[in-house]
This record gives structure tokens, sequence and C-alpha cells, in this order.
């Protein structure tokens, strides 16, 4: 099947940095990615929906100049969270939706965010 | 917006015997139902799922029903056995992108 990775698996960082996220669709291209987030032991909450060279769309609640979104290739996306806060810990998963495929989401190992 | 509700939040069998795991969703919309299986700090896996045009789907001990007229679909585990215990997830596709609405997941326990 379709691979999707994630860079980095984990990162810490102190609260007022900002940490980049990418996700590679690995053999096909993705012209539409999404992000979710995940808190311990709940479920997986869609962000936003990154499409490539356009606009993300983000979902209700979600700060867009806070988690920036940038979808420059078929390939790539990357998810930005801005002065990063300890509330912003948190998994982090991506996935995308092969176009020549099924209905099915591929989903990246995710990475793991701890703010200081 | 569509939501996703699913039940039990646990739920704890003997080895062998069924597992069943039920979600509702509320947008008639939604055309594809899948099924994931989480285990702890990994991706979601995906099991099996189902689109609207199809009423049941089988793989080995997995199966998936859907009733689209009541909005509700189904994951039945048949002969559990320990690997089966995770956290599954089913979820329910919105839009044109096919974006995905997750249910709040169920902790299941096979014990020996």
């Amino acid at each position: 099947g379709a691979v999707v990775s994630q860079h980095p698996s984990w990162v810490i960082c102190k609260s007022g940095t900002s940490v980049k996220i990418e996700c590679r669709s690995l053999d096909f291209q993705a012209t539409t990615m999404f992000w979710y987030r995940q808190f311990p032991k709940q479920s997986l909450m869609l962000m936003a929906t990154s499409n490539e060279g356009s606009k993300a769309t983000y979902e209700q609640g979600v700060e867009k100049d806070k988690f920036l979104i940038n979808h420059a290739s078929l390939t790539l996306s990357t998810l930005t969270v801005t002065s990063a806060h300890p509330e912003d810990s948190s998994f982090y998963i991506c996935s995308a939706r092969d176009p020549a495929g099924t209905y099915e989401q591929f989903f990246g190992p995710g990475t793991r965010l701890t703010v200081l | 917006g569509e939501n996703v509700e699913q039940h039990p939040s646990t739920l704890s069998v003997q080895e062998g015997d069924s597992a069943v795991i039920k979600c509702t969703y509320s947008d008639s919309a939604s055309n594809y139902f899948p099924w994931y299986k989480q285990e702890l700090g990994k991706r979601p896996q995906l099991i099996i799922d189902i689109r609207s045009n199809v009423g049941e789907k089988k793989d080995q001990r997995i199966a998936v029903t859907l009733n689209k007229t009541a909005k509700h679909f189904s994951l039945h585990i048949t002969e559990t056995q320990p690997e089966d215990s995770a956290v599954y997830f089913c979820a329910a596709s919105i839009g044109g992108a096919q974006k995905l609405v997750f249910g709040q997941g169920t902790r299941l326990t096979i014990n020996p």
C-alpha cells in the first residue's frame, strides 16, 4: 500500500518557540493531505485539510495563525506550530489519500510534540 | 457538521468470544466508513472499511455491517485473540475531499 512518512517522530521544545512537522507521501502524489491532533486517551481530531497549491481549510475552533499549513508540492505538507505552549503538547498525525486509488487514507506514523 | 458516536468506550471479552462495536453518524451524505486499530503511540491501522453502496463486508474474523437508513455501522470481531487488544476507532467521511470524522474510540481488552 501507499506510504506516508512524518518527520520528526518526536520533538521537545521550549514554550514560545515554533516547531515544523513534515508529512510526505513517498510513492504517490497527494493533492490533499489531512492533519489530525490526538491528545492522550482521546480520539483523532481533524485540524485542517491541506490542499496543494492553495490555502488550507481549517476546522472550526482551530487557529489558523497558530497552526500554519503549507502544501508546496504534491508529496509534501508541513504543519508549523507557532509560539508553542504546553497545551499544544499532543500527538500530531497526517494522512493522505491516493487520488488514483480507493477511498482509503494512509496515515503517517505521527509526531509526538512536547512543549516545556 | 458530521458527528460520529461510538459505543462502548471500553469492552472486555474472553479469548475466543466475539466483540461488537457500534457507531452512529449524523450526515446522510457520508459514503465511506473505515475502522481503525490503534496501538499506543502508533498510527491508526485500517482493518476494514465499507462504502455506502454495500451493506456488509467480511475479511476473515472481521466484519462490518452498515445500515444507511438508521445511520449506524458496526464492527464484529469473531474468535478474538489477545493480539486483538487495542483501541478501535470508527470514522465516517464527509465532503468532496473525503475528510474523516472519528468516533471516540473503544478500548478492547481480550482476556486469556
